[in-house]
């Protein structure tokens, strides 16, 4: 099983609506939970990171589950602007730093 | 600068040849990564630095890949005698200091090295 998984998608969404993406990880030990956007051929963004609590930004709500270990992310009234894919990171710590681990990201396209 | 800097954008290279990658951090971030991603992946991590220290390389895929970063900024990625499965985009990241009792900060990315082996 790999460290932290993702559904690839595509996810293809009428403007307007929403749309959620779920990040599972494999280490119980996870300490800190990020989501990143990724346009086509650019580097990674941080979109926001994830607080136990759950945490919104405008259209953005994102959510950890440390039960069962996933964190995920809500987009409601999806853009066209939205369309990207959406890269989980989780970080735990070992050794005295930090280890990150990316997901394979998940593709979002809205569509017009 | 206000932001993680690489160079060179794209780099074209016949295999056999050593090629060499850099990555200029934000300044004052402690930490630094070096990850590669293939098309359709998520970024794979290859090693990281702590200031000046590799603190850990085990994602470097086999000895013909090596990384400094002597005055703890800007850091440079080596590859020898490349082949063609090294093709890949490059990312470099930097963060703030991220250890036990500290809050871990989120990674910043530079616009990464298009790296292209014919």
């Amino acid at each position: 099983r790999k460290e932290v998984e993702q559904d690839p998608g595509p996810f293809n969404v009428p403007e307007g609506a929403t749309v959620a993406f779920n990040c599972t990880y494999s280490n119980s030990a996870s300490q800190s939970f990020f989501w990143y956007r990724q346009d086509c051929r650019k580097e990674p963004k941080l979109l926001m990171s994830v607080y136990s609590s759950g945490n919104e930004d405008g259209r953005f709500t994102a959510q950890l589950n440390r039960a069962s270990q996933y964190i995920s992310l809500l987009i409601r009234d999806s853009k066209l602007s939205d369309s990207a894919t959406y890269l989980c990171a989780v970080i735990f710590y070992s050794g005295g730093y930090q280890k990150v681990t990316f997901g394979t990201g998940t593709k979002l396209q809205v569509i017009p | 600068g206000a932001g993680v800097s690489q160079s060179p954008r794209y780099k074209v290279a016949k295999r056999g040849q050593d090629v060499a990658l850099r990555c200029d951090p934000i300044s004052g971030h402690v930490s630094l990564f070096w990850y590669q991603q293939a098309l359709g992946q998520g970024p794979e991590f290859l090693t990281y630095f702590q200031n000046e220290a590799q603190l850990d390389k085990s994602g470097l895929p086999s000895d013909r890949f090596f990384a400094e970063r002597p005055e703890g900024s800007v850091s440079t990625l080596k590859i020898q005698r490349t082949q063609q499965e090294d093709s890949a985009v490059y990312l470099c990241a930097s963060s703030l200091v991220g250890g036990k009792g500290v809050p871990n900060q989120p990674q910043h990315f530079g616009d990464g090295t298009r790296l292209s082996i014919l």
